[in-house]
Formats: C-alpha cells, sequence, structure tokens
C-alpha cells in the first residue's frame, strides 16, 4: 500500500493564481483531512471530509475549497492565492471512531509570493 | 487561542535524562493522540489514549491520560537522539481532530 500520497511536494504561486493539490489514499478510509503547518507551529485543520460526498469545514477554511467524489481522493483548491496561504499542507486518513488515528502524507510546501 | 496547549514549547537536554512534556485543555475529548514529527515528513502516530486515567508505555516513552480526559502528559526515560522532534498532541472530537502547537525536543548525544 502507498498510504497517504500528495502532489505536488513544492510549489510556488504569485498572488491571485489558484491551484489544486492532490491527495489520494490506497486505505479504504472514510475519513480525510486537510492541515497547513506554519513554521514551528501545529497543525490546522481546514477541512475534512467523512466520506464521498460529505465536506466539512475545520477551524481555518477561508480562501481554500475542496471536494470529495470518491473515497480515494481528497483534492484541495486554493482560489486568489494570497502570502497568508505560504505553509505546509498535510493530508491525512483514518478509519475514525474513538480511536480515530490519522495516516499522514509527506505534505505540499507552498509559497505564494 | 490554541484549544490544546503544550508545554514546554522547546525543550534541549543532554542524552540519558528524563523528560515530561504535557498536553491541556479545558475540553473533554473521546480520545488523545501523540505525534512525532521529523523535518520535511508528516507526523506519525505513537499512541492513542481512550479511558480517564489510562497509562500506556511504548518502550521508553509513558503516556497517561488524565481522569477528567482534559489533559495528557508524555514521559521519556533516557533520552537518545533518535528522541529528537516535534512531539504533537491532537483530541479527538466528534468527527475532527484538534493539534497543539507541540513541544520541539532536542536530545543532544
Amino acid at each position: 500500500n502507498a498510504g497517504v500520497t500528495q502532489t505536488p511536494k513544492f510549489r510556488i504561486l504569485k498572488i491571485g493564481q489558484s491551484m489544486t493539490l492532490q491527495c489520494a489514499q490506497d486505505m479504504n478510509h472514510n475519513y480525510m483531512y486537510w492541515y497547513r503547518q506554519d513554521p514551528g507551529m501545529g497543525l490546522k485543520l481546514i477541512y475534512y471530509s467523512v466520506g464521498a460526498g460529505i465536506t466539512d469545514k475545520g477551524e481555518v477554511p477561508n480562501g481554500y475549497n475542496v471536494s470529495r467524489s470518491t473515497t480515494e481522493d481528497f483534492p484541495l483548491r486554493l482560489e486568489l492565492a494570497a502570502p497568508s496561504q505560504t505553509s505546509v499542507y498535510f493530508c491525512a486518513s483514518s478509519r475514525g471512531g474513538a480511536y480515530n488515528e490519522q495516516f499522514f502524507g509527506p505534505g505540499t510546501r507552498l509559497t505564494v509570493l | 487561542t490554541q484549544l490544546l496547549e503544550q508545554s514546554p514549547q522547546f525543550l534541549s537536554i543532554q542524552e540519558g535524562e528524563n523528560l515530561t512534556v504535557y498536553c491541556n485543555s479545558s475540553s473533554v475529548f473521546s480520545s488523545l493522540q501523540w505525534y512525532r514529527q521529523e523535518p520535511g515528513e508528516g507526523p506519525v502516530l505513537l499512541v492513542t489514549v481512550v479511558t480517564g486515567g489510562e497509562v500506556k508505555k511504548l518502550k521508553r516513552l509513558t503516556f497517561q491520560f488524565g481522569d477528567a480526559r482534559k489533559d495528557s502528559s508524555l514521559h521519556i526515560t533516557a533520552a537518545q537522539p533518535g528522541d529528537t522532534g516535534l512531539y504533537l498532541c491532537a483530541g479527538a472530537g466528534n468527527n475532527d481532530m484538534r493539534f497543539g502547537a507541540g513541544t520541539r525536543l532536542t536530545v543532544k548525544p
């Protein structure tokens, strides 16, 4: 199993540009999450999904959109990129439930100039 | 404002020393997890605690969940350079997860 994969690994955007961060998992997990991690900080939840067709906002959803058309894929869309969105983005998946142990991808490092 | 407060923020110790880091919240969680993150990588789960008062051991690491399920501690015995990393606690809500800011541990040889 590949686990959770993310593409691209690195990206530089200009202010106002848009892009989609890709995330896929092959563990048949229902739950998927997007986090951002700013330098020296923990993770902030952007959006999450408990199954295909269902998404919910996390702590910091402004400036982002998500969709979940399949169990495997959970792309994160940035519209009109801003310097404040410079961060490392992590996707994670889990089975949910009381334990809800999360498996993380390797991250995408995004810089907005 | 962090829902989960971790302390200390930074910790630098010598190999062989013992240490304890803390994760505190005013909220009750259905479970609490500890992760370790190394530079350039995603967090990796160390342990999940579910029951108030629960203690779990993972080799030299001992994890405790508070009786009220609001706080947790991680104790490392005889720290080694390989323990260096960012230690994150995370609380499980209804369907989402909230992370603390982490404790950055450096163990010097």
